[in-house]
């Protein structure tokens, strides 16, 4: 089954730069969306189609792809971003599958 | 103001049986896609089951498939997951989730139904 591979965590301290990367043999070929999801809370998108971000999302938060990796970047990370974030995507092989990727706890020191 | 809201959790033995169901409001329902999330205490998300506008698109999950079926009915503006042959690890809060119109991805959730499967 394809999978999305992620680091378990990132530790940033505030003000400084938080990357998340999120690696899967499909996202050449299909896009990468991003969630933020704090404790109690149902995930909440944040980027989408790669590099684009939804109304209202800091524009400290942004997206990048290059080949199999997709990244996640906060920039001037805030005590607010503290939280486990998980990138997702859908099967590129034709049937109607989607996966997640396996989770980023970012912790702000 | 779009909203999904999950029932039917609850706690049941393994090997039994279990329906969720997800009544949404605020959109036309049988525009969009519509999906099962889940999240075992303490993990992460994992799909579960997927189904398009009118049925004729569906998928599940390869820990799900065989044991799980999803349907919508799209007059009730509603989303099911039967669940058999439930085992342990099939513990997890459950979200029913909108997928967007043109892009695939999870744009709406509800706030999940807690299913735990234990004797």
């Amino acid at each position: 089954s394809y999978e999305l591979t992620q680091p378990p965590s990132v530790s940033v301290s505030p003000g400084q730069t938080a990357r998340i990367t999120c690696s899967g043999d499909a996202l050449p070929h299909q896009y990468a969306y991003w969630y933020q999801q704090k404790p109690g809370q149902a995930p909440v998108m944040v980027i989408y189609k790669d590099t684009e971000r939804p109304s209202g999302i800091p524009e400290r938060i942004s997206g990048s792809s290059s080949g199999t990796t997709v990244t996640l970047t906060i920039s001037g990370v805030q005590a607010e971003d503290e939280a486990d974030y998980y990138c997702q995507s859908a099967d590129s092989s034709g049937t109607y599958r989607f996966v997640f990727g396996t989770g980023t706890k970012v912790t702000v020191l | 103001e779009v909203q999904v809201v999950e029932s039917g959790g609850g706690l049941v033995q393994p090997g039994r049986s279990l329906r969720l169901s997800c009544v949404a409001s605020g959109f036309t329902f049988d525009e969009y896609a519509m999906h099962w999330v889940r999240q075992a205490p303490g993990k992460g998300l994992e799909w579960v089951s997927g189904v398009n506008w009118n049925s004729g698109r569906i998928g599940y999950a390869d820990s799900v498939k065989g044991r799980f079926t999803i349907s919508r009915d799209n007059a009730k503006n509603s989303l099911y997951l039967e669940m058999n042959s439930l085992r342990a690890e099939d513990t997890a809060l459950y979200y029913c989730a909108r997928m967007g119109l043109l892009l695939s991805f999870f744009d709406y959730w509800g706030q999940g139904t807690l299913v735990t499967v234990s004797s």
